[in-house]
């Protein structure tokens, strides 16, 4: 699986949008971006995942850019209960392999 | 999301005893169940890759005699910590795949093990 590079933190207003960046110039075509979170001491949450198109829920967005070298998710209204590590990880959807994790990005939520 | 649920979340075990933590799928079928082990402060490291019915795969340093893995069925999956020591005292957590959930991975809450 690629390798993603994020910035180990950053800081973000209580209701302003959080945009957490993720290189992965090495992805594969058939690599999809996934974004996890882990809230302190406890597992890790899914929040989206994306090929090469933009894709929303309920919960973020994710923006991947044309040449998919980089994604940004998007938490368009933080507030002090997103503050967690976030996690960038590419992989083959479909595949019986593990997620690999890096170190993450800290989200501190600050009011 | 797919809700993956683990047991217990906190056990404190003796020295030289064992301790066994479920994982279990709760509204899909897992084929594929993975345990990690995360220290403070650190990334989560994978331990074991187990497939429902077959024998369980070791990432290299992890000791397969120590740390017992079990996928008996398509929705349980168990580790046990045998002759535990206090530096295995970490947060152990199981994550599940499973193809009806179009194969996204989803996390336990984790495990808080301490051996005194």
């Amino acid at each position: 699986d690629a390798k993603t590079t994020q910035p180990p933190s950053m800081d973000c207003a209580e209701g302003r949008a959080a945009n957490l960046p993720c290189n992965h110039s090495t992805i594969s075509g058939n690599e999809y971006v996934y974004w996890y979170r882990q809230i302190h001491s406890q597992g890790p949450q899914y929040i989206i995942h994306g090929l090469k198109n933009n894709e929303t829920n309920e919960m973020a967005s994710l923006i991947i850019t044309e040449d998919r070298k980089s994604s940004t998710l998007i938490l368009p209204h933080a507030t002090l209960r997103d503050t967690a590590v976030y996690y960038c990880i590419v992989r083959v959807t479909g595949s019986a392999r593990q997620l690999t994790f890096g170190s993450g990005t800290q989200l501190t939520v600050l009011p | 999301g797919a809700v993956v649920s683990q047991h217990p979340s906190r056990v404190i075990c003796k020295s030289g005893t064992s301790v066994k933590i479920e994982c279990r799928s709760l509204d899909f079928q897992a084929t594929t169940m993975f345990w990690y082990r995360q220290f403070p402060k650190k990334s989560l490291m994978l331990m074991a890759t187990s497939n429902e019915g077959s024998k369980a795969t070791y990432e290299q340093g992890v000791e397969k005699d120590k740390f017992l893995i079990n996928h008996a069925s398509l929705t349980l999956s168990t580790l046990t910590v045998t002759s535990a020591h206090p530096e295995d005292s970490s947060f152990y957590i199981c994550s599940a795949r499973g193809a009806g959930v179009g194969n996204t991975i989803y996390f336990g809450e984790g495990s808080w093990l301490t051996v005194v």
